[in-house]
């Protein structure tokens, strides 16, 4: 089955640590976003990336960093700048050159602090 | 910053009824899509209409556009429990990002 596959589905971090959520998909989708939802809230984006090796700040990168060398992964590393970590993580694809293509959302990752 | 808002932020219907939820946006925009939620899960596409269109159907769904009032409502008909979810609505612009609302949480009685 195709799809979008973040893990893990659950993670802890503790003060000053780094951690690295994970975003694999088989769509073959061009494009990969990585969004945070906080309890009750919407969707704001982090980063996004259209092509390997680039990808572009959203509303909220401080504190975040991605890497695009797969065009199949697009792992995102919330780094201990970020000072208020604790949320629900999405990672989405969408096939890009085709207008109006919606988006492909995997089931998550929620980052906690220990 | 996020573009669309739904409203109402809750609703709470028996089931059978019908759920409208409405979604206003700021910009411009390519197209605008309803998406659904269910408790601790990503987000599952449901329809997507453009922006030179003004209604739209699938199944129980149906969705309108008024570009000119920058508003959209997504009607559910004859509600299920099933239909439980949280309901976001996302503009797409034209550098192909898209911006999330809220969401409304639905909640459909038995």
């Amino acid at each position: 089955d195709g799809g979008i596959t973040q893990s893990p589905k659950y993670l802890f971090r503790k003060e000053g640590q780094n951690v690295t959520l994970s975003c694999e998909q088989n769509l073959n989708h061009d494009a990969m976003y990585w969004y945070r939802q906080d309890p009750g809230q919407g969707l704001r984006l982090i980063y996004y990336s259209q092509i390997v090796n680039d990808f572009q700040k959203g509303d909220i990168a401080e504190g975040y960093s991605v890497s695009r060398e797969k065009k199949e992964s697009f792992p995102l590393t919330v780094t201990s700048a970020q000072k208020n970590p604790t949320a629900f993580y999405l990672c989405a694809s969408r096939k890009v050159g085709a207008s109006n293509q919606p988006q492909h959302f995997g089931d998550g990752t929620r980052l906690s602090i220990l | 910053s996020q573009q669309g808002e739904e409203d109402p932020q809750a609703l709470s219907i028996q089931e059978g009824e019908n759920a409208t939820m409405n979604c206003s946006y700021k910009t411009s925009i390519n197209n605008l899509q309803w998406y659904r939620q269910n408790s601790g899960r990503g987000l599952v596409h449901l329809i997507l209409i453009r922006s030179n269109e003004r209604e739209k159907h699938s199944g129980r769904l149906r969705v309108t556009l008024d570009t000119s009032k920058k508003s959209s409502s997504l009607l559910i008909t004859a509600s299920r429990a099933a239909d439980t979810a949280s309901y976001f609505c996302a503009t797409a612009r034209l550098k192909n990002d898209m911006r999330f609302g809220a969401g409304t949480r639905l909640t459909v009685k038995p």
